[in-house]
Order: C-alpha cells, then structure tokens, then sequence
C-alpha cells in the first residue's frame, strides 16, 4: 500500500497568514504517460463529510477560492491557503488515488488564531 | 448535481454482518464517468478506503478486510449496498458512500460523498 504521510499534525496561522501543508507518498504517485499527479485535497469541517479542494496535485475543483493552492509532484505535495479565513479552520486531507488500495494522510488540523 | 445517501442500523453486534445501502439521486448507478464505493473513517484509523464497483461490474476491494466485503448493486432503484461480516469493535467507524471521478479507465478523486452513517460495534 502506498503510505501518505502528513506534516505538520496540526497548525495554528493568524487571519490573513498563510498556510502550509504538506504531505508525502512513500513511492511515486506520477504517471508518465499521461503527465499527472495522482494527488488530491480534502477539507473536512465537524460532523461534515470530506470536500474535495484539489485534484490532479493542483487543479482546483469547481467553486474552491483560489486561496487555496496544490503543488508538488513523483512523492512531495503541498497545499498552500494564501491568505488564511475564519472559516478554513478544518481538518485537510492528502489522498492517493494512483493504485488501489487507495490511501489517505492522517490528516492536518489548521486553527486560526 | 450527484447526490448519495447511506441508511442502515447504527448498532452491530461482534461477529455478525454489516449491512449498508447508499441510494444515488441526481444521476444512473449504471453511469460510466463515476466509480461507487464506500470509505470509512474512524478515529484510531483515519480515513480507509473499504472498496468500490464499476458500471462494467469490475470490483475493488480494500485486501485489508480479507474476504469479509461484499458489494452488490439494485440497478432498478439505483442504490448499492456493502456486506462487511465478522465485525469486530475495530470496524467501528463512520461509514461514507463515496464516488470517484472515472479518468483514462481508473478512479480518480472523490468527488461526492454522502453525509455519512456511525456504524458501533458493540454487544
């Protein structure tokens, strides 16, 4: 299985700050053939189910502010909320969707201060 | 705009099965852009993909769970249903219908989930 691994576990940033947090494949989640990264985003808010934020690494799905930004590529990713809000205070997942089974980071919590 | 709803029992007892339904809304289970599965979430164990069919009938399913899984599908009321047997306390969790995206002929990000159903384990 491949094995997310999130850092740090959790975060507190200031309004306005920016976020960062990463998350790394124990092998390869690139495929050549089709140039893309096998990586998604998550957020999940209390008693809520995950939101899908980014996909393909750094594609922003439909309606996500800007703010937030997904880089990386083979086994390092990030996702980066430029100018951190109120309401981004969730729990942020990495998921591989490149080989089943697929797999997800521990998670990150952000607080903001 | 994709819509998906677990139901059954909230409470199990060890070594009996699990039975869950997700009924789909807003789009046919027979639909061939989407991959339909489950995924759970539990505090000791995060979020673990449990396993997911597609509209030609192919099945994945988790190796974790070691033969105890079985997905079935109700085309005519477009729902599917999970049987996970042998409970124990550790297959406690939150339990998420869950579709991903089809891309180039595999499963991409989840992109809708349902609100999801607390499954406890417990005598």
């Amino acid at each position: 299985d491949i094995v997310m691994t999130q850092s740090p576990d959790s975060l507190a940033v200031s309004l306005g700050e920016r976020a960062t947090i990463k998350c790394k494949s124990s092998q390869s989640v690139f495929l050549f053939s089709n140039d893309k990264n096998y990586i998604a985003w998550y957020q999940q808010k209390p008693g809520q189910p995950p939101k899908l934020l980014i996909y393909w690494a750094s594609t922003r799905e439909s309606g996500v502010p800007d703010r937030f930004r997904g880089s990386g590529s083979r086994t390092d990713f990030t996702l980066t909320i430029t100018s951190v809000r109120a309401e981004d205070a969730a729990i942020y997942f990495c998921h591989q969707y490149y080989t089943t089974p697929i797999t997800f980071g521990q998670g990150t919590r952000l607080e903001v201060k | 705009q994709l819509h998906v709803q677990e139901s059954g029992p909230g409470l199990v007892k060890p070594s009996e099965t699990l039975s869950l339904t997700c009924t789909v809304s807003g789009g046919s289970i027979s639909s061939r852009n989407y991959y339909w599965g489950w995924i759970r979430q539990s505090p000791g164990k995060g979020l673990e993909w449990v396993g997911s069919f597609y509209s030609t009938g192919s099945t994945y399913f988790n190796p974790s769970l070691k033969g105890r899984l079985s997905i079935s599908v109700d085309k005519s009321k477009n729902q599917f249903s999970l049987r996970l047997s042998s409970l124990t306390a550790a297959d406690t969790a939150v339990y998420y219908c869950a579709v991903q995206s089809e891309h180039d002929s595999a499963s991409g990000p989840v992109r809708y989930w349902g609100q999801g159903t607390l499954v406890t384990v417990s005598s």
